[in-house]
């Protein structure tokens, strides 16, 4: 079965210090996959998408991820973090052009930034 | 360009009522999902809907009911409303296979 794990879902940093958000995938067929940021009370945000391309993708806020197909793997980095990087995040993925294109979700990691 | 617009922004039922939430899709978007986020948890796919009609479903029983409209707007109706079905609620949409926009949400609260 097709999911996404997120080991951690509380993760605490200093600010200035490195951010590592975890994601493992299950599949046995190339997948897409996406970095999404929560605030309270808000919907879905974007950060970054992986679709076949470069295995090393920037995205918004100073984000970035790489894909290891070898370790099933799409983490979530960032050099240094900022107060306002206080959030959910939640990593997800879908196998386009399949029977199943819908968005398959991790449980998510709450990250907290310290002062 | 407005993204997802979503309606009403929260709601308070009472159990065994029935419920209809509203979606517009981003601006040239053709496909709508819906999700439910129960406090503390990640998004769970409900169903999507395409050229009006249901594609896909998830894991959700037929209490759970959708429509989609020729202008691809979005409605999910949820009837004979439990205390557990007070959750977020997610409407994301799509053209084609490009990246999915998500608006931000209705919160159910079922009493």
């Amino acid at each position: 079965a097709q999911s996404v794990t997120q080991l951690g879902s509380h993760v605490s940093v200093s600010e200035g210090a490195l951010v590592l958000l975890r994601c493992n995938y299950s599949s046995s067929v190339p997948p897409y996959l996406f970095w999404y940021v929560q605030y309270p009370n808000q919907g879905l945000q974007l950060l970054l998408k992986y679709t076949s391309a470069a295995t090393l993708v920037k995205g918004i806020n100073g984000f970035e991820a790489e894909f290891k197909k070898s370790e099933t793997s799409f983490h979530l980095t960032k050099p240094s973090a900022h107060m306002s990087d206080a959030a959910e995040y939640f990593c997800a993925v879908n196998y386009p052009g399949g029977a199943t294109n819908k968005l398959i979700f991790g449980t998510g990691t709450l990250l907290a930034v310290q002062p | 360009d407005a993204g997802v617009t979503q309606s009403p922004t929260h709601l308070i039922k009472t159990r065994g009522q029935q419920v209809t939430l509203r979606c517009s899709p981003k601006s040239g978007h053709d496909t709508v999902s819906w999700y439910q986020q129960a406090l503390g948890q990640g998004p769970q796919f409900i169903f999507q809907y395409y050229e009006e009609e249901e594609r896909q479903r998830g894991n959700f029983p037929d209490r759970f009911s959708g429509h989609q409209f020729p202008n691809y707007s979005s409605e999910l109706n949820v009837n004979a409303l439990l205390l557990g079905d007070s959750a977020l609620y997610l409407c994301a949409s799509t053209l084609q296979e490009a990246g999915y926009t998500f608006g931000s949400g209705t919160r159910l609260t079922v009493v």
